[in-house]
């Protein structure tokens, strides 16, 4: 692994079923980050994790659940979904909240 | 609220120079970033500013002034490379990245 992988790189997916959006860096990066990048918008935080062991929530958490259990792995979970949450998501991590963020490939994911 | 500001889309010819520009509203302020982001493809870090002036990196420089809430990003030499989606986020109080709904650059030979 180099830097931050993601899987899966794209997904359908009926409404009402879960799914989990896998992330992991390599790069001992303390936070690491979810994003949703929707067509005219700009990139919105799902939920953060500034060290391992914690979580917050970001701008749109709804819908949305993370954990944060080592430092390389933060996965996001989407109990049921949405029409609403197809879209880009981003995982993003940094060596800390001060610095540059380095991102994933991303998952496409569409909700039916 | 809290907003970033930067134009839809802008066309640039081959060679030449084009200035992105972002302003902002938000609450505190921790530093501002620019991002380049291809089509399909993940953002990728190009500056960091956090205090006023300017930031040169080879083809690219970044300017900011906080008084202002102001920021430009210019390309110099303008290659068809650079046609990407151009990125402004700014560090917030809760040193969250709040980010604009980017510039979209065309290049044109």
């Amino acid at each position: 692994i180099a830097g931050i992988t993601q899987a899966p790189t794209s997904q359908i997916l009926a409404a009402g079923r879960r799914m989990t959006l896998r992330c992991t860096q390599d790069m001992r990066h303390n936070a690491m980050y979810w994003y949703r990048q929707d067509l005219g918008l700009g990139l919105r935080l799902i939920h953060y994790s500034n060290t391992a062991g914690t979580t917050g929530k970001g701008e749109v958490p709804d819908g949305y659940s993370v954990s944060r259990a080592n430092t390389d792995d933060f996965p996001l979970t989407l109990a049921s979904a949405v029409p609403s949450q197809t879209s880009v998501y981003f995982c993003a991590s940094s060596d800390s909240s001060h610095n540059e963020q380095f991102f994933g490939p991303g998952t496409r994911l569409t909700v039916l | 609220g809290q907003n970033i500001d930067q134009p839809t889309e802008m066309t640039a010819t081959e060679g030449a120079i084009v200035q992105i520009n972002c302003t902002y509203q938000t609450s505190g302020f921790n530093g501002l970033f620019w991002y380049q982001q291809h089509a399909g493809e993940a953002p990728t870090f190009l500056s960091y500013n956090v205090l006023d002036g300017l930031e040169e990196k080879g083809r690219f420089s970044s300017f900011l002034s906080r008084s202002k809430g102001y920021s430009y990003l210019l390309l110099k030499e303008l290659q068809m490379k650079d046609s990407a989606s151009y990125l402004c986020a700014v560090k917030d109080s809760n040193y969250q990245l709040i980010w604009g709904a980017g510039t979209k650059l065309i290049i044109k030979p």
